[in-house]
């Protein structure tokens, strides 16, 4: 199971907004609504920010946002604060019980 | 509230084992699987697997199957994760996570595995 694709890095002013994207295929992305996005600063672990593509957990800003168009899905950070500055980890699920991670990005808040 | 606590850093040689443990509060564990994910250092999330609690059921990745073992023991609420014949390139944090088909949440602390000679 190949890792799905993300940019390395994505950055944005405070106040602006940033899109990071996450390409699978038609059998992690594309077949299933089962999106999620995770967060993690430095040290910590990951936090779920995201799931089933575009619904937000409890106490999650609504600045976060998810979507999908075909074999792509996109975190859309808006209204950016120094403290959404982290890694973002994109995940699918693959069939067959199986899941997989995005490669990551490392979002800079300039 | 939930939350999975796991057990401490280890150091291990080169063809040895490791048993990470992961205990569970604050809901009923048989009502959600427990995911495992691990994270070399400065590097990427990587899915080791899951584990049902409620039937102990289990599907692991690929590159893992034959050296993985997820259990849990539900007297308790804790799910346990043993990784045998450890190679320099297992040295990672290892993360659980309670896992259902929409998720994983919330995750452990981490639990840091060296493996060293």
């Amino acid at each position: 199971q190949s890792a799905l694709t993300q940019p390395p890095s994505a950055s944005g002013s405070p106040g602006q907004s940033v899109t990071i994207s996450c390409t699978g295929t038609s059998s992690d992305v594309g077949g299933y609504n089962y999106v999620s996005w995770y967060q993690q600063h430095p040290g910590k672990a990951p936090k779920l920010m995201i799931y089933e593509v575009s619904k937000r957990p409890s106490g999650v800003p609504d600045r976060f946002s998810g979507s999908k168009s075909g074999n792509t899905a996109s975190l859309t950070v808006s209204g950016l604060q120094a403290e959404d500055e982290a890694d973002y980890y994109c995940s699918s699920y693959a069939g067959s019980n199986n899941r997989v991670f995005g490669t990551g990005t490392k979002v800079t808040v300039l | 509230q939930v939350q999975l606590v796991q057990s401490g850093a280890e150091v291990k040689k080169p063809g040895a084992s490791v048993k990470v443990s992961c205990k569970a509060s604050g809901y009923t564990f048989t009502s959600y699987g427990i995911s495992w994910v691990r994270q070399a250092p400065g590097q990427g999330l990587e899915w080791m697997g899951w584990i049902s609690a409620y039937n102990g059921n289990t599907n692991y990745a690929q590159k893992l199957q034959g050296r993985v073992t997820m259990t849990t023991d539900t007297s308790t609420s804790t799910a346990y994760m043993e990784l045998r014949s450890l190679r320099s390139d297992d040295t990672a944090v290892y993360y659980c996570a309670r896992y259902s088909l929409t998720a994983s949440d919330p995750w452990g602390q981490g639990t840091l595995v060296t493996v060293s000679s």
